[in-house]
């Protein structure tokens, strides 16, 4: 089994929708979640942390459920520029050190 | 002003051949880590320096050398260049837990013909 595992997708969603990514994760013992967005053929950059008792930032929102070990991330009213690959990130048992899933690829159209 | 930099952008060669990649980061991070993404956009973590010290060296063969002359540096030189070496490398940095944000350079894509 995969350390954390994501469906690769492609999502094709049209603008305006909301859509919802999962992943999940097999260490029990990971303290730290988050979600980066890796544009085509660029870095992965940070999108947000994902808190214990959920978070939102604008039209994102992050949930984590520790007792199933899912994390999830829903993006409301999707824009054009919200294409890109989401990829789910946990912190291995030293907590030093970052796990990361393939990543989700998103294509939102017109 | 570029965070994290790292030439390279592109790297074309042939197997057999040595090979160094350069990152430089001005953010004051003591941490800095190479990652491999290959053509199955796997992020895997290679290295991870912290104050010029190596803290964590993955199972990557020894044809990979990290050297970090100082905080703000980390380079990357791999000999004897495989086929199997082609993937983009990522230079990335943090504060030093892997549980604050890292920050990446925009990647080296190295092709071994």
């Amino acid at each position: 089994r995969k350390e954390v595992e994501q469906d690769p997708g492609p999502f094709n969603v049209p603008e305006g929708a909301t859509v919802a990514f999962n992943c999940t994760y097999s260490n029990s013992a990971s303290q730290s979640f988050f979600w980066y967005r890796q544009d085509c053929r660029k870095e992965p950059k940070l999108l947000m942390s994902v808190y214990s008792s959920g978070n939102e930032d604008g039209r994102f929102t992050a949930q984590l459920n520790r007792a199933s070990q899912y994390i999830s991330l829903l993006i409301r009213d999707s824009k054009l520029s919200d294409s890109a690959t989401y990829l789910c990130v946990v912190t291995s048992d030293s907590n030093y050190q970052l796990i990361w899933g393939a990543g989700t690829k998103l294509i939102i159209k017109p | 002003d570029t965070a994290v930099s790292q030439t390279p952008k592109y790297l074309v060669t042939q197997m057999g051949n040595d090979k160094s990649i350069k990152c430089e980061q001005n953010l004051g991070h003591d941490t800095m880590y190479w990652y491999k993404q290959d053509s199955k956009k796997f992020l895997k973590i290679m290295f991870s320096y912290n104050n010029k010290e190596l803290i964590i060296n993955e199972t990557v063969p020894n044809r990979f050398s990290p050297k970090s002359p100082d905080k703000a540096h980390l380079n990357l030189h791999i000999n004897s260049l495989e086929l199997g070496d082609s993937a983009v490398y990522f230079c990335a940095t943090g504060s030093g837990s892997g549980a604050d944000t890292q920050y990446f350079g925009p990647g080296t894509r190295l092709t071994v013909l």
